[in-house]
């Protein structure tokens, strides 16, 4: 099963560009990496998801590397609306079956 | 299109008393999911129901926890008996497919359950 590992927190301005890197250094190589972002009081939300190299939707960019062992959400020009928390999921699948995982999640704070 | 329904919102019950949630998916949607939220942590994944069969319920705590789909649709994810360490959002969410590994889930609101 592929673990996940991502920073407890971050404090960012308004305005600027937010990296969140999760690591998941067992992931299968048929595995998705997907973001979620949750508010308080509420569920998940689908952000974005990747295989490799790049993702770009209208809200984020997901970076993935060759060795895809990490990955790394990208949030352009964050505004105080973005403060939640970001988890990253990823999908070790296999003969048929797979077992979902998220990690602890990242506490993104955006400072006026 | 109305999303995932999840009732009630919040519940308080006593230790080793019974509890029972409810969810209703999109319509529409082959798969569902049940998640324990613990405070300050992930989701971490109950069970997981393909129509109305099981696809993973390896961390279901099988001695208190038991979870239905009946024809495909609702689910009912009840404890019996409750514990203190059972205090957590319980989160559904369904998908369109969910075998596929790029199937998006869509949560509900979850609901809270404290255990005095």
């Amino acid at each position: 099963l592929a673990k996940t590992t991502q920073p407890i927190s971050m404090d960012s301005y308004e305005g600027q560009e937010v990296n969140i890197t999760c690591s998941h250094n067992n992931i299968a190589t048929n595995d998705y990496i997907t973001w979620y972002q949750q508010f308080p009081s509420q569920g998940p939300r689908f952000i974005i998801q990747g295989y490799k190299t790049k993702v770009t939707n209208e809200v984020a960019s997901l970076f993935i590397p060759a060795d895809r062992k990490s990955s790394t959400l990208s949030l352009p020009r964050v505004s105080l609306s973005d403060t939640a928390v970001y988890y990253c999921l990823v999908l070790a699948s296999g003969a048929g079956s797979y077992q979902l995982t998220f990690g602890k999640g990242t506490k993104l704070s955006v400072i006026p | 299109e109305a999303g995932v329904a999840q009732s009630p919102r919040y519940k308080i019950i006593e230790k080793r008393q019974s509890v029972a949630f409810w969810c209703n998916p999109i319509s529409g949607h082959a798969t569902l999911y049940w998640y324990q939220q613990i405070l300050g942590q992930g989701p971490k994944l109950l069970i997981q129901f393909q129509n109305n069969g099981v696809v993973d319920d390896s961390q279901l705590p099988k001695d208190r926890f038991s979870a239905e789909r009946l024809k495909g649709v609702d689910s009912t994810l009840k404890i019996q008996p409750a514990k203190l360490e059972d205090s957590a959002v319980y989160l559904c969410a369904s998908s369109p497919e969910g075998l596929a590994s790029t199937d998006t889930q869509y949560f509900g609101p979850g609901t809270r359950l404290t255990v005095l």
